[in-house]
């Protein structure tokens, strides 16, 4: 079975604060993916990775960078988070065309 | 450019009955793929099925079944036998072969109810 796992489920922080989302996966996938969802907007692409330190951009990278110096692990770093981050936050992983997904993570920026 | 369309508005089905959910999309790559998720009120996103656009036959998972019309741009879901677990939201996805971008709809509402 795969299985990707997320650092929080929920997490609570200040404007301004700098935020560290972190995802594991354990398939040994080459690529790795950052969403965030919100509604009525649906699923949107921030960050992903074909490889270790190699990443690409997503559709909404502003705002966002990430991290990845394990093929395991992914990070997404809000640098000064805003009001407006405040969502949901899902992290994928894939080897061939299907991507699996983690449990998420809710969070609040107040 | 891709596109999935879903606008079904929110569903209440029956408990052992049928249901399918709509999706039609556009894009101009000539391979690609298409998935169903699942994501119920917990968050995460299961993925249920997958269909690929040179595959001459729908998929089947289980209850699960992909209806498939290549000609009209549509891959609707079908779950068979509903279950109390299966109220979720829905979402399809498309993909090109060989890039894992996926591009999701809006999702369709279900809930399965006794």
């Amino acid at each position: 079975d795969v299985k990707v796992t997320q650092s929080s489920r929920y997490l609570v922080k200040r404007t301004g604060e700098k935020v560290f989302l972190e995802c594991v996966q354990d398939m040994d996938h080459e690529n790795m993916f950052w969403y965030r969802q919100d509604p009525g907007l649906g699923l949107r692409l921030i960050y992903f990775s074909y490889d270790v330190k190699m990443k690409e951009k997503g559709d909404i990278p502003e705002g966002y960078s990430v991290s990845r110096e394990k093929k395991e692990r992914f990070s997404l770093i809000l640098e000064s988070a805003s009001t407006n981050q405040t969502s949901m936050y899902l992290c994928a992983s894939s080897w061939e065309e299907t991507q699996y997904f983690g449990p998420g993570t809710r969070l609040l920026v107040l | 450019a891709q596109k999935i369309t879903q606008t079904q508005p929110g569903m209440f089905v029956q408990e052992k009955e049928a249901v399918t959910l709509d999706c039609t999309y556009d894009t101009s790559d000539p391979s690609y793929g298409l998935f169903w998720y699942k994501q119920p009120s917990s968050g995460e996103m299961i993925f249920l099925i997958y269909q690929g656009s040179y595959d001459q036959q729908n998929a089947t998972e289980g209850r699960y079944s992909l209806n498939f019309q290549k000609a009209r741009k549509s891959a609707n879901l079908v779950i068979s036998a509903s279950q109390l677990g299966d109220s979720a939201m829905y979402f399809c996805a498309l993909g090109p072969y060989g890039n894992n971008r996926l591009a999701f709809g809006k999702g369709n509402q279900v809930v399965v109810i006794p």
